[in-house]
């Protein structure tokens, strides 16, 4: 069974400063992809970032990064210099096909994000 | 190049009643997933649609069910509702390709709301 955890149920940050919002998962698959998404009051999922499990790099996609450490089941997002509009609900999730999106997601509980000027 | 779209945004519907909510892929998206994600939780996944048939099904009784057109729009019905069916209901698009990475673009969700 696959399953996501994020413990920080909030996390503030000022603005321009960085912040890393914690995810840890648990597969007994050896080909997964590990996906972050942003979801703002208005309910639309954002996609932000994705992690393939056989990627050597940790992906980064403007001021999202991926800090991914295999070992420790970890997929943590890092967004830099944080902006008023990052202010949102940030879903990590995974899908347990072979390094595809096309499989279902497995979402964790979400992390609120709150930026303050 | 138009998102996915979703129709209704809100619906407000009585316990034992029926509801079809629609979804419209992102433009060269051949694949189609629904969620239902409660207040506070995340997304849960109740089924994929490619080529017009169910390929993954989550853990949701048969009350959910759904469909996909031939122009890769989907709908998914849900009978005999209760309240706890009082969620968000996500759609999101894909394109099957093999081996690859295309991302799963998601709708603006409708709302449902079960008196």
């Amino acid at each position: 069974a696959q399953k996501i955890t994020q413990t920080q149920p909030g996390m503030f940050v000022q603005e321009k400063e960085a912040v890393t919002l914690d995810c840890t998962y648990d597969t007994s698959d050896q080909s997964y992809g590990l996906f972050w998404y942003k979801q703002p009051s208005s309910g639309e999922m954002i996609f932000l970032i994705y992690q393939g499990s056989y990627d050597e790099q940790n992906a980064t996609e403007g001021r999202y990064s991926l800090n991914f450490q295999k070992a420790r089941k970890s997929a943590n997002l890092v967004i830099s210099a944080s902006q008023l509009g990052d202010s949102a609900m940030y879903f990590c999730a995974m899908t347990p096909d072979r390094g595809s999106t096309l499989g279902r997601l497995y979402f964790g509980r979400g992390t609120q994000l709150t930026v303050w000027p | 190049d138009a998102g996915v779209t979703q129709s209704p945004t809100h619906l407000i519907k009585t316990r034992g009643q029926q509801v079809t909510l629609r979804c419209s892929p992102k433009s060269g998206h051949d694949t189609v997933s629904w969620y239902q994600q409660a207040l506070g939780q995340g997304p849960q996944f109740i089924f994929q649609y490619y080529e017009e048939e169910e390929r993954q099904r989550g853990n949701f009784p048969d009350r959910f069910s759904g469909h996909q057109f031939p122009n890769y729009s989907s709908e998914l019905n849900v009978n005999a509702l209760l309240l706890g069916d009082s969620a968000l209901y996500l759609c999101a698009s894909s394109l099957r390709t093999s081996g690859g990475t295309d991302t799963q673009y998601f709708g603006p969700g409708t709302r449902l709301t079960v008196l």
